[in-house]
């Protein structure tokens, strides 16, 4: 199975800061990566597919990159609603494999 | 515009069984396949398997086979999953979502508490 290893677990921000989360590949899954966003009580919400795709009707502070198996989620400019757990997950194989999960948290 | 909703939470005793509905509306249900996946209070997601909606073939994760089973309904749109045997340790957040033609998970239903207490 591949393994997905996210980092940090937990990240402190205020509002507006500019917030990178990693995803490390145990092996090549080229660029198919998806993160979601999941606010407490709810269920997760697509936010970019294929490594660096934004889904409609996402905000543009959302972005995310790829170099060989590592992925970074970055928010440019987080906002009250940024607030939430964000896991990375690979679509290259079966089976699906999800990060862990890092946690946003107001500072 | 695409809706997928799943039906209310469940309190089981030890042994159990229960199924859980996914219905969906505002597409073509054989169009896509159905993704289950769960989550253990306070702890992250975990990818159960999914179901081709086309032929009813479905696919289990190490961890879900035996007493998992995946189902459908095509005349309603409604795929299913049936956990049998509940033990404690079944206790957690059930998600079936859509797989887009990209292969993502892109609509969600909004989850079904199973609780499974003596």
């Amino acid at each position: 199975d591949i393994q997905m290893t996210q980092s940090p677990s937990t990240l402190s921000a205020s509002v507006g800061d500019r917030v990178t989360i990693t995803c490390r590949a145990s092996q090549s899954i080229s660029d198919w990566l998806a993160w979601y966003q999941q606010e407490p009580g709810k269920a997760p919400k697509l936010l970019i597919y294929k490594a660096s795709s934004l889904e409609s009707g996402v905000p543009s502070r959302f972005s995310g990159s790829r170099s060989g198996t590592e992925f970074t989620l970055t928010i440019s400019s987080l906002q009250p609603d940024d607030f939430a757990t964000y896991y990375c997950q690979q679509y290259n194989d079966y089976p699906r494999t999800f990060g862990q999960g890092t946690k946003v948290e107001i500072k | 515009q695409v809706q997928v909703v799943q039906s209310g939470s469940e309190l089981k005793k030890p042994g159990a069984s229960v199924k859980v509905s996914c219905k969906t509306s505002g597409y073509t249900f054989t169009d896509y396949a159905m993704n289950w996946v769960r989550q253990a209070p306070g702890q992250g997601l975990e990818w159960m398997g999914w179901i081709n909606t086309n032929t009813g073939n479905p696919t289990y994760a190490q961890g879900f086979t035996g007493r998992f089973v995946f189902s459908l309904d095509t005349s309603v749109s409604t795929a299913y999953v049936q956990i049998s045997s509940l033990k404690a340790e079944d206790t957690a957040v059930y998600y079936c979502a859509r797989q887009s033609a990209r292969g993502v998970l892109d609509y969600w239903g909004q989850g079904t508490l199973v609780t499974v207490s003596s």
